[in-house]
């Protein structure tokens, strides 16, 4: 069975630092995913990827699939990034249910 | 192209009444999995569904609760009998093959149990 670390648990930063959001995990995978959640509100799928590095926006995600580690990167963040990031790996194969970690709070201050 | 619907949205229940929630997959998509967010916990996987077939069941209480995904209309996550317990978030993801099994999730639908 996975098991799937994020850190840190809580983070708050001001508006414009550069934020990362990390994650490992046990067992080798066919994919791993990070989401966004904000309170109360639904799950969004921000990336999917299995090797190297992935931008979209102010977004970054990469993998080291050696290391079983991926990180999740905000540049020039924005109070409108508060939100839970939750990191979650497909085991191999990609079909399966995913595996999630227990997430990390982000707030931004303004 | 309309994404993952879920209904209801909220939906309240007395201790041993039934409820049932419905997903309907993205266009085009014929897996379906559940998942259940317990209030201030993670997200733990439930089951995992094709067309007419549940392909892994290993996440769901052994009692109470069953899933399926006819050939026609939404997949049904159904909890018989409900307990305060079963209060929680219930998200229904898609994916598809030929899209790598990205997952794509609804909205969810909020049990509260009284």
């Amino acid at each position: 069975k996975n098991e799937v670390e994020q850190s840190p648990q809580n983070l708050t930063a001001q508006e414009g630092e550069f934020i990362t959001i990390n994650c490992s995990y046990s067992v080798g995978i066919s994919a791993l995913h990070w989401l966004q959640q904000h309170p109360g509100g639904g799950i969004v799928s921000l990336f999917m990827l299995s090797s190297g590095k992935k931008k979209h926006g102010r977004l970054i995600a990469t993998i080291n699939i050696q290391e079983k580690h991926s990180s999740l990167h905000i540049t020039a963040s924005h109070p409108r990034d508060s939100a839970v990031y939750i990191c979650a790996v497909s085991p191999g194969g990609g079909a399966d249910g995913l595996t999630f970690g227990k997430g990390t709070h982000l707030i931004i201050q303004p | 192209n309309a994404g993952v619907m879920q209904n209801p949205r909220h939906l309240v229940r007395r201790r041993g009444q039934e409820a049932r929630l419905r997903c309907s997959p993205m266009k085009g998509h014929s897996h379906v999995y559940w998942y259940r967010q317990l209030p201030e916990e993670g997200l733990k996987f439930m089951v995992y569904l094709q067309k007419e077939n549940i392909i892994d069941e290993s996440g769901m209480p052994k009692e109470r609760f069953s899933a399926e995904f006819p050939k026609e209309g939404p997949s049904i996550l159904r909890i018989q009998q409900v307990v305060r317990g079963d209060s929680a978030a219930y998200f229904c993801a898609s994916s598809e093959p030929g899209q790598g099994y990205e997952q794509y999730f609804g909205p969810g639908t909020r049990l509260t149990v009284t």
